[in-house]
């Protein structure tokens, strides 16, 4: 099974909402990313959080990071129709990289 | 620009007649990496390799290759394509000496096996 399982698996807001995804893992890691996707192109990063450290905030992103828990959430405040797409969580270990199966946000203008 | 370029973007075929997907990057980057993409799931590592000459598997290595000959190119191979390997597939490449850092995608490759 998937390193990485997003929840939920779909999420649909209105613009201006909070959207929150969550992201849970199985082995030790040394850092966790998320990724968007648009509708069949290729994943661009977002955020990077190294698992010393337990927030990091980029613009709108907010994520956490819970290594007892091996979980992570990624927050976008403020969502505009533009934000509308995949989000993946992914960790690399030992060169082996496992993504989860995403979070599908659509943000309703 | 720093990219990572892949070709053919669409690409249908007949079962058993080998292709191969080239990708390559202008970034310097020792990591490349190959995806597949299927509806509704994530990516899934197909080969992985960190360095010239150096590959190994990911989680779906079955009926792919790879070589790392030169450190910008990193082809993948489909020596018999079966209609199951009918996905979207990507290549990415980062740089492994800051371990983690950001993957840089290409833009995906289309293929259909009928």
């Amino acid at each position: 099974s998937q390193q990485g399982e997003e929840d939920p698996q779909a999420l649909s807001i209105q613009e201006g909402e909070n959207a929150t995804m969550n992201c849970s893992y199985k082995t030790s890691i040394n850092n966790l990313q998320w990724y968007r996707q648009n509708s069949g192109r290729g994943l661009v990063h977002l955020i990077l959080i190294r698992s010393n450290e337990r927030e990091k905030h980029s613009g709108r992103l907010r994520v956490t990071l819970d290594t007892s828990k091996k979980s992570s959430s990624l927050l976008i405040t403020a969502s505009r129709a533009a934000d509308t797409a995949s989000y993946f969580c992914a960790t690399v270990v030992a060169g082996k990289s496992t993504f989860g199966d995403g979070t599908t946000l659509t943000v309703k203008p | 620009e720093a990219q990572v370029t892949q070709n053919p973007r669409y690409l249908i075929t007949v079962t058993g007649k080998k292709l191969t997907v080239t990708c390559s990057q202008n970034m310097n980057h020792e990591y490349m990496s190959w995806y597949r993409q299927d509806p509704g799931l994530g990516l899934r590592q197909i080969y992985y390799s960190m360095n010239v000459e150096v590959t190994d598997k990911g989680d779906v290595p079955e009926g792919y290759k790879v070589s790392r000959k030169e450190k910008r190119n990193f082809p993948l191979i489909l020596e018999s394509p079966s209609p199951n390997q009918t996905s979207l597939y990507f290549c990415a490449s980062s740089d492994q000496t800051l371990p983690g850092t950001e993957a840089f995608f290409g833009q995906g490759t289309r293929l259909t096996v009928v």
